[in-house]
């Protein structure tokens, strides 16, 4: 069966300037969590979705929202990019949620690069 | 709050050593417990979970045992191959509403022939 998708791979984006960031979950699963993983901070949550609606959310400012879909699919969004917004974007889908029988499935992250 | 705490990196071994790479949690509830590995390049693949006390978790070769009486669950290998290379990263997953994963630092193995 198809994994989790995400696109694009790699983006390279202006300080100042938003993004948006796109995440297909595995078919059938109703949980989208994102996560950003960089260097200094190792990966952090950001937020999880589950049927439409934020379940959780991580200690993010502001500028990073994001939504989900009645098809699961998920999109996050940082608005006035930092050059601290550099990092991989991974995507995590899970049946229910991450309680421990279903795990999460990973994609394979977007790369953004603030310039 | 939770928190993992992975042993420190990076981590190199001949092919065909013996791994250890200890991690220790601090958890409200009773958490599941659960290995990634991340190869160059790549997202987080799922290695081996656990999800309560002695469960043992295996897969590849692989092995951790959640050991709630020292709240660790340390991952071994009893042979480790040039293939197993990677980042490794242990994380927990509280139930009860809180469905996300807390990650350790990361441990990266560089196996060499």
């Amino acid at each position: 069966k198809a994994g989790v998708t995400q696109t694009p791979r790699y983006l390279i984006k202006t300080r100042g300037q938003q993004v948006t960031l796109s995440c297909s979950p595995i078919s059938g699963h109703r949980s989208v969590s994102w996560y950003q993983q960089t260097p200094g901070q190792g990966l952090q949550f950001l937020f999880e979705y589950f049927s439409e609606t934020q379940r959780n959310k991580g200690n993010f400012p502001g500028r990073f929202s994001g939504r989900q879909f009645s098809n699961s699919r998920s999109e996050m969004n940082v608005s006035t990019l930092e050059l601290g917004d550099s990092a991989l974007y991974l995507c995590a889908s899970s049946l229910l949620g991450g309680q421990g029988n279903y795990g999460y499935t990973f994609g394979s992250g977007t790369r953004l690069t603030v310039v | 709050g939770d928190s993992v705490t992975q042993m420190e990196g990076p981590v190199t071994l001949s092919e065909e050593a013996f791994l250890t790479i200890n991690c220790t949690y601090t958890a409200t509830g009773y958490p599941s417990l659960f290995w990634y590995v991340q190869y160059p390049g790549e997202g987080l693949q799922l290695l081996l979970k656990a999800t309560k006390a002695d469960d043992k978790g295996s897969n590849k070769g692989f092995e951790a045992t959640y050991r709630k009486e020292t709240t660790s669950f340390h991952l071994e290998k009893g042979s480790v191959q040039v293939s197993d290379s990677a980042v490794y990263f242990c994380a927990l997953s509280v139930d009860f509403g809180n469905e996300k994963l807390t990650f350790g630092t990361g441990t990266r193995l560089t196996i060499i022939p």
